[in-house]
This record gives C-alpha cells, sequence and structure tokens, in this order.
C-alpha cells in the first residue's frame, strides 16, 4: 500500500495564530513530499517540495517565511503557516513521493484551514 | 512559468457514452503525465499515468495517449459509469526530474443515468 495521512483535518483558528499540518507516510518512506494548497472548485497550486534532511524548494510567490517546511525524517513532514490570516483560509493537502519508488505522488486527505 | 492548459472544464456524459479530457503542457521537458480523480471534499486519486517514452496506456475502461511532439495528452473513459463523476486533473512533470508536478485546472465530469 501507500497511505498518507494528515493531522489535523480541519482546524479553524484566530488571526495571527500559526498553525501546523502533519504529513506522514505511513507504511512507506517517502524521499520527497509536496505541499499544495488548493482552493474551492480550484485545482492544487504546488507550494514547496520538501527532502527529508534538506530546505524545502519554494514555488515563485510563496512566501518561505509565512509557510515554513519542516522535514524531519522519511515519514513526516510538517507545513507551519504563521500568523495566519483570513486570506490563508484554504485546503492543503500533502503528497508523497516513495524512496526508489518512481515518480508517484500519493496524497493525503487534506486539512482545511478556516482563519477567522 | 511552464503550464498545463486542461479542457473542457466541465463535461457532461449519458451514461455509457465515452469521456475525453485533453491537456497540453509548455515545458518540453517533462516526462511523466499522471490523471488524477478528485471526488468532493476527497484527495486526488491516481487513477493511470504514462510516461514519455509511450504513446498509449489502458487500464480497464480508462486510457490515455500521449503526443510528445505536439506536447498534449488525453484521457478517454469508455463506458462510463455515475460513478466516474468527479473532477479530473490532469499533470505534468516540472523537468525531467520525475516528481514535481504542474496541474491542469481540472475537467468537472458529470455522468447522468
Amino acid at each position: 500500500g501507500a497511505v498518507v495521512s494528515q493531522h489535523p483535518s480541519w482546524v479553524i483558528c484566530k488571526s495571527g495564530t500559526s498553525v501546523k499540518i502533519e504529513c506522514r507516510s505511513l507504511d512507506f518512506q517517502a524521499t520527497t513530499m509536496f505541499w499544495y494548497r488548493q482552493f474551492p472548485k480550484q485545482s492544487l497550486m504546488l507550494m514547496a517540495t520538501s527532502n527529508e534532511g534538506s530546505k524545502a524548494t519554494y514555488e515563485q510567490g510563496v512566501e518561505k517565511d509565512k509557510f515554513l517546511i519542516n522535514h524531519a525524517s522519511l515519514t513526516l513532514s510538517t507545513l507551519t503557516v504563521t500568523s495566519a490570516h483570513p486570506e490563508d483560509s484554504s485546503f492543503y493537502i500533502c503528497s508523497a513521493a516513495k524512496l526508489a519508488g518512481g515518480e508517484t505522488q500519493y496524497f493525503g486527505p487534506g486539512t482545511r484551514l478556516l482563519v477567522l | 512559468g511552464e503550464n498545463v492548459e486542461q479542457h473542457p472544464s466541465t463535461l457532461s456524459v449519458q451514461e455509457g457514452d465515452s469521456a475525453v479530457i485533453k491537456c497540453t503542457y509548455s515545458d518540453s521537458a517533462s516526462n511523466y503525465f499522471p490523471w488524477y480523480k478528485q471526488e468532493l471534499g476527497k484527495r486526488p486519486q491516481l487513477i493511470i499515468d504514462i510516461r514519455s517514452n509511450v504513446g498509449e496506456k489502458k487500464d480497464q475502461r480508462i486510457a490515455v495517449t500521449l503526443n510528445k511532439t505536439a506536447k498534449h495528452f488525453s484521457l478517454h473513459i469508455t463506458e462510463t459509469q455515475p460513478e466516474d463523476s468527479a473532477v479530473y486533473f490532469c499533470a505534468a512533470s516540472i523537468g525531467n526530474s520525475g516528481y514535481a508536478l504542474n496541474f491542469g485546472k481540472g475537467t468537472s465530469l458529470l455522468v447522468t443515468p
């Protein structure tokens, strides 16, 4: 199998607070994990690529100081939305690619963030 | 930057008919092209993928074709069923690293009984 989990599945927070989202590969080791953002009825926008033990690579327009990514092990990556504001409200979804498993990305169930 | 165009944005077919979704890409180095199905509020699920060394791949009712020269690829679903109703996304690898993906904007497919 190739199961990816995310926690929490949804979160509501006040403006100005920080929110941490975890992405775990449960039954495989992931060379690389990806973080996407998806607005309602829109596509998945790649935010950053995260490799275990190294700094994440951010896509153009994504603030790395705003969206902190840590990939401490081959099964866990975290995304922290710092000083969240209402415009950060979105569906955040991660994916993971298997170690020596080729290009296939396996997606987590997503985290719905609402910033009040 | 490089992007992926997907058409149509919505598609309605009758049960049993075929559905075709088309995508074009601009990065000539792209070599991996997956298709994902996403039901409302759920995670995208890989349904089929194709690599640049083949022109066509089939898995039961689903097939994908790739024309590298023209930089376009298509998803074909035959004998559609109501449970095929979902949003379908095409994607192309960013360069030939085979990992990061650019996604199309999605096609909302509705299969009516």
